[in-house]
């Protein structure tokens, strides 16, 4: 069982063009995130939901929109694609846990989305 | 705000050489620490990790990481590499709230 998939795993898209990407996780965890991974390899957070609801929105642009319609889901919906959209989305899920305690251990990370905006 | 530096941005080795990847972080509370490896093509896999206890902590294939608190620092090292190490190395740090704080990657290079 895939504890934390991804769809599609490759979107290649025109600029300008609406696209969503989907995240499931199968931990029972109540949070779950998206990152921006470039082609530096830095991961960037975007956003963070705990039991459906927004905890960080960083700064991306307003384009950008997570959805989640359970604590199971979370979706990415990308409006007016840009060429600098063009990278690897990661979504990753956790349990919410203080520091230094067993629980609000590690993330666990889906395969990821390469997108390619055209 | 919380940062983590990783100072080491590449790093080539030949195969039995040991690593040591420096990783830094800036935060005065309780943390729980990371490193976090992906191979290319590939989605981010935990290494080991810190939570409380023993500042050593020792995770797969061969790799440990030693807390220190005075110097907020949390070391990756590997005795031997091997050239199936050849993946990029993300330190990351987890103080209170859900917010995980990641370094900017170490990419590693074995040579055979």
């Amino acid at each position: 069982d895939t504890a934390v998939s991804q769809t599609p795993k490759y979107l290649v898209t025109q600029m300008g063009n609406d696209k969503s990407i989907k995240c499931e996780q199968n931990l029972g965890h109540d949070t779950m995130y998206w990152y921006k991974q470039d082609s530096k390899k830095f991961l960037k957070i975007m956003f963070s939901y705990n039991n459906k609801e927004l905890i960080i929105n960083e700064t991306v642009p307003n384009r950008f929109s997570p959805k989640s319609p359970d604590k199971a889901h979370l979706n990415l919906h990308i409006n007016s694609l840009e060429l600098g959209d063009s990278a690897v989305y990661f979504c990753a899920s956790s349990q919410f846990g203080l520091a230094g305690g067993r629980l609000g251990n590690e993330q666990f990370f889906g395969p990821g989305t390469r997108l390619t905006v055209l | 705000a919380q940062s983590v530096s990783q100072h080491n941005h590449h790093v080539i080795l030949s195969e039995a050489a040991s690593l040591e990847l420096g990783c830094n972080y800036s935060y005065g509370g309780t943390v729980n620490l990371f490193w976090y490896v992906q191979y290319p093509g590939q989605h981010l896999q935990l290494l080991l990790k810190y939570f409380s206890g023993d500042p050593l902590v020792k995770g797969i294939k061969g790799f440990e990481a030693e807390f220190i608190k005075s110097k907020f620092s949390f070391n990756l090292r590997k005795p031997s590499v091997q050239w199936s190490d050849t993946a990029e190395y993300f330190c990351a740090v987890k103080g209170t709230g859900n917010q995980f704080y990641f370094g900017t990657g170490t990419s590693l290079t074995v040579i055979p």
